[in-house]
């Protein structure tokens, strides 16, 4: 089993849909946990933070669920500028081993 | 402030050819990173620092080597490269000590090697 696994793509949505993607992580120990977003083979680039009591940024929501071990971002009225991959990362320690998700591909459409 | 910068960005290597990545940070990150990544593989750990003189194995550290003799620097070697290196390579930083924040990941641009 890979250590965090997302949710397969590519996701197809018309602009102004709500999406959900769903990252889960075997390592109870882990600590710290991201969402990043990443465009045409560039660098990733951090999109938020997740914290324990989830967290909200604009359009975008992020929980945590350690109980069944999965995080997961909300992206709502989706806009043609959030077709992108979205990575997950999950740290075990402070800043020790940062691991990532495959990646989930989302294209919005007008 | 540069940030994370990455040496070269692209290069082109025949079998058994070596070479080695250079990536520098001037944010006072205590930990780096070295990942690939393929189509469809997304970013996959080659191998990790978390302070000057330390490294340790990622998730596919088979071919690389790697040293930190300087906290700002992070050198990723090939050995002996093969057609299956063929990949994009990020590097990143992490972990300011002085604010104690765990912070997320920084990255360089990437570097494209293709082995013939």
């Amino acid at each position: 089993r890979k250590e965090v696994e997302q949710d397969p793509g590519p996701f197809n949505v018309p602009e102004g849909a709500t999406v959900a993607f769903n990252c889960t992580y075997s390592n109870s120990a882990s600590q710290s946990f991201f969402w990043y977003r990443q465009d045409c083979r560039k660098e990733p680039k951090l999109l938020m933070s997740v914290y324990s009591s989830g967290n909200e940024d604009g359009r975008f929501t992020a929980q945590l669920n350690r109980a069944s071990q999965y995080i997961s971002l909300l992206i709502r009225d989706s806009k043609l500028s959030d077709s992108a991959t979205y990575l997950c990362v999950v740290t075990v320690n402070q800043g020790g081993k940062l691991i990532f998700g495959q990646g989930t591909e989302l294209s919005v459409k007008p | 402030n540069a940030g994370v910068t990455q040496t070269p960005k692209f290069r082109v290597l025949k079998t058994g050819q070596s070479m080695t990545l250079l990536c520098a940070q001037d944010m006072n990150h205590e930990y780096m990173y070295w990942y690939r990544q393929d189509p469809g593989m997304g970013l996959r750990l080659i191998h990790y620092s978390v302070g000057e003189g330390t490294t340790a194995k990622g998730e596919v550290p088979d071919g690389y080597n790697v040293s930190r003799l300087k906290k700002q620097n992070f050198l990723l070697g090939l050995e002996s490269a093969a057609p299956s290196q063929t990949s994009v390579y990020f590097c990143a930083s992490s972990w300011d000590r002085r604010t104690r924040v765990n912070s997320p990941l920084h990255f360089g641009n990437g570097t494209r090697l293709t082995v013939t």
